[in-house]
């Protein structure tokens, strides 16, 4: 069966950088998603990366993919108290399925 | 646009009682889902509808029933609700295919006592 795992708290300096990170166990997942979750909204999908590649980048965002590990991180450069919110992992197994989430707060 | 509409925003139920959450959104998906959204429990997913005339359960189905009435709407209803559904429901949608670009509502939150 598919499972995503997550830490669940991360608290980080305004300024520094932020990194998330994700296991997957589903290894015939074409695309992974991180999604972002703002207090009292539903969530935001932030960036998604293709199996087939190792990176990608997004202006304050990258993205890592270790396909071996199953491993996938978010890093987020110069984080800012507005990035504070609960981010989450996705895969596809048949259907989008969610980690546990990840909270992110930052102080000023 | 208004996206995905989710109503009720709030709603408190006693145990027993039946209600229905109601999901329309106006970007033309085709696929549209029900998550529950539980504390240390990240998002478990209820019922899902691939595209119109078509609905399967999720991780988490019992105590649900759901009807894609349209293209435009899904709606989940709770028979005889329990405190256990307590929760933050939370419908999304989809174009369909991959990537799953999914967007959601504001979410519904739900007491049963």
């Amino acid at each position: 069966g598919e499972d995503v795992e997550q830490s669940l708290f991360l608290s980080v300096r305004e300024g520094d950088s932020s990194v998330i990170n994700c296991t997957y166990t589903d290894s015939s997942s074409t695309y992974l998603y991180w999604y972002k979750q703002e207090p009292g909204a539903g969530l935001q999908l932030l960036t998604y990366i293709f199996s087939n590649m190792d990176m990608k980048q997004d202006q304050r965002l990258t993205v890592l993919l270790n396909k071996k590990d199953k491993h996938l991180s978010l890093r987020i450069a110069d984080t800012q108290t507005g990035d504070s919110a609960i981010y989450f992992c996705a895969e596809t197994y048949s259907t989008l399925t969610f980690g546990k989430g990840t909270m992110l707060l930052v102080s000023p | 646009n208004a996206g995905v509409t989710q109503t009720p925003k709030f709603q408190v139920l006693k145990t027993g009682q039946s209600m229905t959450l109601q999901c329309a959104q106006d970007m033309n998906h085709n696929s549209m889902y029900w998550y529950r959204q539980d504390p240390g429990m990240g998002l478990r997913l209820i019922y899902y509808s691939a595209s119109e005339g078509t609905t399967d359960k999720g991780e988490v189905p019992n105590g649900y029933n759901v009807s894609r009435l349209n293209k435009r709407e899904f709606s989940l209803r709770l028979e005889s609700a329990a405190p256990s559904q307590t929760s933050v429901y939370f419908c999304a949608s989809s174009p369909g295919g991959e990537p799953t670009e999914a967007f959601f509502g504001q979410g519904t939150r739900l007491t049963v006592v």
